[in-house]
């Protein structure tokens, strides 16, 4: 059981590029999350989507969209890269309903420098 | 404002020398607290959820707590392997599950 999966690992962008951070989950959640996490900093709740087809601005949402069309995928997309979007980012995952608070589990995180 | 705040940032102990970590919040309706482990380039794993005050829960050196307005992780003789940054989160009553982090305590154990 491979849980959250997160591609790529590392990755260095240019001012101005663009791409897709991957996340996927083999569990079936419903409940999918993006937070970045800078250093000596919690993590910060950047998109989330409650079911396919369905997604919210979390805290920190300018400059990233997100989308979701499967119940597994939920890639987050940056447009054009700027300084302040160097971080770590975690994708997220659960089950969670009404009556069960289920924790979220973590994918490993994808390292993002933009230069 | 929904808020965490986790005292002390960073924590050295040596080895066997048992310690407490704190996590104060400020939120509206309070559903959930939970402590993750987060060990260097890695993502948080999941220790804990407490729900109400007076809750406990043990998993082996380590200890959770929780009052109406913090959570206390206590960690009894701790051994080197236990260092990690401890992150704690809250989430309230709206349904839509989203967490509140704190910034973690960092713990080093030395040996």
């Amino acid at each position: 059981n491979a849980g959250v999966t997160q591609t790529p690992k590392f990755r260095i962008l240019k001012i101005g590029q663009s791409m897709t951070l991957q996340c996927a989950q083999d569990m079936n959640h419903n409940y999918m999350y993006w937070y970045r996490q800078d250093p000596g900093m919690g993590l910060k709740l950047i998109y989330y989507s409650v079911g396919a087809g369905i997604t919210d601005k979390g805290e920190v949402p300018n400059g990233y969209n997100v989308s979701r069309s499967t119940t597994e995928d939920f890639p987050l997309r940056l447009e054009l890269a700027a300084p302040s979007q160097t971080s770590v980012y975690f994708c997220a995952s659960t089950d969670w309903t009404e009556n069960s608070n289920q924790p979220q589990h973590f994918g490993d995180g994808t390292r993002l420098s933009i230069l | 404002e929904d808020q965490v705040t986790q005292s002390p940032e960073a924590l050295r102990l040596q080895e066997g020398e048992s310690s407490s970590l704190n996590c104060s919040y400020t939120v509206s309706g309070l559903r959930g607290l939970f402590w993750y482990r987060q060990d260097p380039g890695k993502g948080p794993e999941f220790l804990f959820t407490l729900y109400s005050a007076g809750e406990e829960k043990e998993k082996e050196r380590l200890k959770a707590t929780l009052t109406k307005k913090e959570s206390f992780l206590h960690i009894t003789a701790p051994k080197p392997e236990d260092s990690a940054t401890y992150l704690c989160a809250v989430f309230n009553m709206d349904s839509s599950y989203k967490l509140i982090f704190g910034s973690g305590t960092r713990l080093l154990v030395r040996p």
